[in-house]
C-alpha cells in the first residue's frame, strides 16, 4: 500500500494563497472522489478540513477549498493566516486495500 | 459533545502484545464505521484498520494483517485493537478515528494513546 505523494513543505506570507498536492494513482485518488484533507498542530490529533474532494465540515473556515484533476487532489488555503501554520495529510480510499492511504504529509510555514 | 478516549498504550518488548481500546460517547457508536490509525514519532499518519458498524467488516493494513485485530462492542460505545507478535516498527501514537461517512472521512479523533514497543 504506497502512500500518495505530497510535497514535504510549502510556504506563503499572510494574507497569500497556497495549494498542496496530493498524487495517487487510478486505484485511489483518480479513481474515486474519496479524498479528504487533515490539519494538524504539534502534539494534537488531527482534524479533518475536506472531505468528499471538496466538501467543508461544518466549523470549517471557508478559506480552505479542495480540487482533484485526474489523480491529483489539491487542498487550497487562501488568505493564509499564522493559524493555518501546521501540517497537513491527503487521504484516499484505495481499491488495493479496500480501505484508506494516507500522503506522507506537508508542512505549512506561514512566513 | 463527540469524544473519542484511548487506552491500553505503553512499553511492551518485541514479540509482545497489547490491546488498546477506545470509550465512545456524544454519538450513536453502532452506526459508524471505526477506524484505528498510527503515527511514528516524527512521521505521518497511517491508516491501520477499520471496522463495520456490526463487527461484520473488517479490513487491515498490509503492516498489521494477522497480528492486530479490531474488535467494538456496541453496548459498551467501545472499540478495540488487540496487537499481537509486537515490533520495533509498531512504535506510534495509536489514534481511534470515526468515518462519519463510511468513505474515508474521519470527522472525529481521540487524542491518542502511545505504544512503545523497545527491550
Amino acid at each position: 500500500q504506497s502512500a500518495l505523494t505530497q510535497p514535504t513543505s510549502v510556504s506563503g506570507s499572510p494574507g497569500q494563497s497556497i495549494t498542496i498536492s496530493c498524487t495517487g494513482t487510478s486505484s485511489d485518488v483518480g479513481g474515486y472522489n474519496y479524498v479528504s484533507w487533515y490539519q494538524q498542530h504539534p502534539g494534537k490529533a488531527p482534524k479533518l478540513m475536506i472531505y468528499g474532494v471538496s466538501n467543508r465540515p461544518s466549523g470549517v473556515s471557508n478559506r480552505f477549498s479542495g480540487s482533484k484533476s485526474g489523480n491529483t487532489a489539491s487542498l487550497t488555503i487562501s488568505g493564509l493566516q499564522a493559524e493555518d501554520e501546521a501540517d497537513y495529510y491527503c487521504s484516499s480510499y484505495t481499491s488495493s486495500s479496500r480501505f484508506s492511504v494516507f500522503g506522507g504529509g506537508t508542512k505549512l510555514t506561514v512566513l | 459533545q463527540v469524544q473519542l478516549v484511548e487506552s491500553g498504550g505503553g512499553l511492551v518488548k518485541p514479540g509482545g502484545s497489547l490491546r488498546l481500546s477506545c470509550a465512545a460517547s456524544g454519538f450513536i457508536f453502532s452506526d459508524y464505521y471505526m477506524n484505528w490509525i498510527r503515527q511514528a514519532p516524527g512521521k505521518g499518519l497511517e491508516w491501520v484498520s477499520y471496522i463495520s458498524t456490526t463487527g461484520s467488516y473488517t479490513n487491515y493494513a498490509d503492516s498489521v494483517k494477522g497480528r492486530f485485530t479490531i474488535s467494538r462492542d456496541n453496548s459498551k460505545n467501545s472499540l478495540y485493537l488487540q496487537m499481537n507478535s509486537l515490533r520495533a516498527e509498531d512504535t506510534a501514537v495509536y489514534y481511534c478515528a470515526r468515518d462519519f461517512d463510511s468513505n474515508n472521512s474521519f470527522d472525529y479523533w481521540g487524542q491518542g494513546t502511545l505504544v512503545t514497543v523497545s527491550s
